[in-house]
């Protein structure tokens, strides 16, 4: 059971956008930034969104990040064969003095 | 270019203990907090310990009761996971991750190094 909760899987087909919700509580999404990652099976996983919606260098702007309250959200537009992956929101727990995760989200594009 | 790089994973017998280790380089080591994530076979990511960048604040996720250790050489640029007591279900892929404050991303990852919990 995972601290931060997430959809087990979206799906959509390619050109289209889907959202990742991500809700968690007031010691750790409420207070503290929220980043997102996306694994790929075998290779180490990737900040997307970092601050809550803020994209490291090279990552396009079809990925954002936004938050309210104690749940956050991922998007991605324009959707590609090459955006299949896992996708897993994380921040800091205050109460726990733990990074905590959500439990991943797997995006399929149909 | 930052690279993180694990090892010492392998098969081991429950009760068994392992010492996992990660090696550092293209960045300045001792400035960053490191953190060991773990991902079981079809699960989620599962964060698993935490060091300070000088190694006096360390935190444990609680389902490890006591059994794993978390330390650092920063002459060597190294973050090191002794893991004793070993169970099945301590089976996963085990990542090192810098993390420049505990507000911050995990914003480098290694590849991962296997851990077979078996007899």
């Amino acid at each position: 059971q995972s601290v931060l909760t997430q959809p087990p899987s979206v799906s959509a087909a390619p050109g289209q956008k889907v959202t990742i919700s991500c809700s968690g509580s007031s010691s750790n999404i409420g207070n503290n930034y929220v980043s997102w990652y996306q694994h790929l099976p075998g290779t180490a996983p990737k900040v997307l969104i970092y601050d809550n919606n803020k994209r490291p260098s090279g990552i396009p702007d079809r990925f954002s990040g936004s938050k309210s309250g104690t749940s956050a959200t991922l998007g991605i537009t324009g959707l590609q064969t090459g955006d299949e992956a896992d996708y897993f929101c994380g921040t800091w727990d205050y109460s726990l003095s733990a990074v905590v995760f959500g439990g991943g989200t797997k995006v399929t594009v149909l | 270019e930052v690279q993180l790089v694990e090892s010492g994973g392998g098969l081991v017998q429950p009760g068994g203990s392992l010492r996992l280790s990660c090696a550092a380089t293209g960045f300045p080591f001792s400035s960053y907090q490191m953190n060991w994530v773990r991902q079981a076979p079809g699960k989620g990511l599962e964060w698993v310990s935490y060091i300070s960048s000088s190694g006096t604040s360390i935190y444990y996720a609680d389902s490890l009761q006591g059994r794993f250790t978390i330390s650092r050489d920063n002459a060597k640029n190294s973050l090191y996971l002794q893991m004793n007591s070993l169970r099945a279900e301590d089976t996963a892929l085990y990542y090192c991750a810098r993390q420049w404050n505990y507000q911050n991303p995990l914003d480098y990852w290694g590849h991962g190094t296997l851990v077979t919990v078996s007899s």
